[in-house]
């Protein structure tokens, strides 16, 4: 079965600092896909962005870019320049069995920007 | 934003109760999935649709069915409401084919007392 790992419960970061929220994944899926999604105080859930196993390059996404190294199955977010706003939970999920559409995530990552 | 709506919000209901929450969509979207979020798990597969009276069980499907009668509608029903199902309940759709993307709804806090 896939698996998803984050493995920091909790990040501080300045403003107008970048931060990178770590995700790794374990799959027996030759194609597969990562997701992030943030979800804010106010509990909605935001797609941010989406890197697929066979993309040549990095995903990006305005200040949001994936660092994907397949072969560490890893698959963390950067944040760029970050802002207030940036305050929230940030999920990493991907496709919970080969050839099915639902996702899996992990536990989350509680980012907290300061001023 | 996707047109993704949920009914009810909020929901506080007793133990033993029957409870239906909605999920409707104006996307004409195919697949059509419902998850839980509770504190340090993330978010759990319950149940997914994938058209149409079609749907596949999830991580944590006892204690809840599902029914999609319509494209637009897919329906979760806890039979016998517990206390352990005290959750917020999140929607998504997604299309298909080149990713998986998907967008969920604001999602329905349930307390079951």
């Amino acid at each position: 079965a896939q698996k998803i790992t984050q493995t920091q419960p909790g990040m501080f970061v300045q403003e107008k600092e970048a931060v990178t929220l770590d995700c790794t994944y374990d799959t027996s899926d030759p194609s597969y896909g990562l997701f992030w999604y943030k979800q804010p105080s106010s509990g909605e859930m935001i797609f941010l962005i989406y890197q697929g196993s066979y993309d040549q390059q990095n995903a990006t996404e305005g200040r949001y870019s994936l660092n994907f190294q397949k072969a560490r199955k890893s698959a963390n977010l950067v944040i760029s320049a970050s802002q207030l706003g940036d305050s929230a939970m940030y999920f990493c999920a991907m496709r919970d069995q080969p050839g099915r559409r639902a996702l899996t995530f992990g536990s989350g990552t509680r980012l907290q920007v300061q001023p | 934003d996707a047109g993704i709506t949920q009914s009810p919000r909020h929901k506080v209901t007793e133990t033993g109760t029957p409870v239906t929450l909605r999920c409707h969509q104006t996307e004409n979207h195919r697949y059509m999935y419902w998850y839980r979020q509770d504190p340090g798990h993330g978010l759990r597969l319950i149940h997914y649709s994938y058209g149409v009276k079609d749907t596949d069980k999830g991580e944590v499907s006892d204690g809840y069915s599902v029914s999609r009668s319509k494209t637009e509608d897919f329906l979760l029903t806890l039979e016998s409401a517990t206390s352990s199902q005290t959750s917020v309940y999140f929607c998504a759709i997604s299309d298909g084919p080149d990713t998986d993307t998907q967008y969920f709804g604001p999602g329905t806090r349930l307390t079951v007392l």
